[in-house]
């Protein structure tokens, strides 16, 4: 059974940093690319960032140099370090793989989700 | 960066209607476009890839369909489990975007 657990979240002050961290199971973990994507309460979804197993690293434009990903094939595990945080950055963090079989192009559909992990950036 | 634009943002729909909802990109995606179901309290759930194609273990009255800019999720004979939100995701380039959601709402 496909699993990804997501640990990491809690409360943060503005400014502060935190890692959140997905540990993958049911699957063999270094052949597929992984994401993380968020959702404040009662809003949509947002794309947040991305790393290939070339360790090759994207982010989205609200985050970047805030934040960095990082997985270790060793542990089955992906990372999301966040500095400098702020009020904007409260969501549930996601992580998220990215489909490997018959892709169109170079990039994939996001194909199985994990429950989420919770940031609160308040003071 | 390719902006998803979803319609309607709600739909109040009766048992049994069937339900449109579209996805406009603001620029060429090819078929790269995903559709997924958010239930209250839990994770997206992927439901239809690449523009029409199935997935695994989800009920046949979700299908998909377009190209290129313009894209479609319909739901026939709507049942009451599908009360969710629907989001589209493109793929055709980084960053990934997602569409603004549907709520589907049952009367």
């Amino acid at each position: 059974e496909v699993q990804l657990v997501e640990s990491g979240g809690g409360l943060v002050q503005p400014g502060g940093s935190l890692r959140l961290s997905c540990t993958a199971s049911g699957f063999t973990f270094n052949t597929y690319d992984f994401h993380w994507v968020r959702q404040a309460t009662g809003k949509g979804l947002e794309w947040v960032s991305a790393i290939g197993g070339g360790y090759d690293t994207y982010y989205a434009g609200s985050v970047t140099g805030r934040f960095t990903i990082s997985r270790e094939n060793a542990k089955n595990s992906v990372y999301l370090q966040m500095n400098s945080l702020t009020a904007e950055d409260t969501a549930l963090y996601y992580c998220v793989r990215e489909g490997n079989l018959n892709c169109v192009g170079y990039l994939c559909e996001l194909d199985f989700w994990g429950q989420g992990t919770l940031v609160t950036v308040s003071s | 960066e390719i902006v998803l634009t979803q319609s309607p943002d709600f739909q109040s729909v009766t048992p049994k209607e069937k339900v449109t909802i579209t996805c406009r990109a603001s620029q060429t995606i090819g078929s790269s476009l995903h559709w997924y179901q958010q239930k209250p309290d839990q994770s997206p759930k992927l439901l239809i890839k690449y523009t029409s194609q199935s997935i695994s273990g989800v009920p046949s009255r979700f299908s998909g369909s377009g190209s290129g800019t313009d894209f479609t999720l319909t739901i026939d004979s709507l049942e009451a489990e599908d009360a969710a939100a629907y989001y589209c995701l493109q793929s055709g380039s980084l960053p990934f975007t997602f569409g603004g959601g549907t709520k589907v709402e049952i009367k």
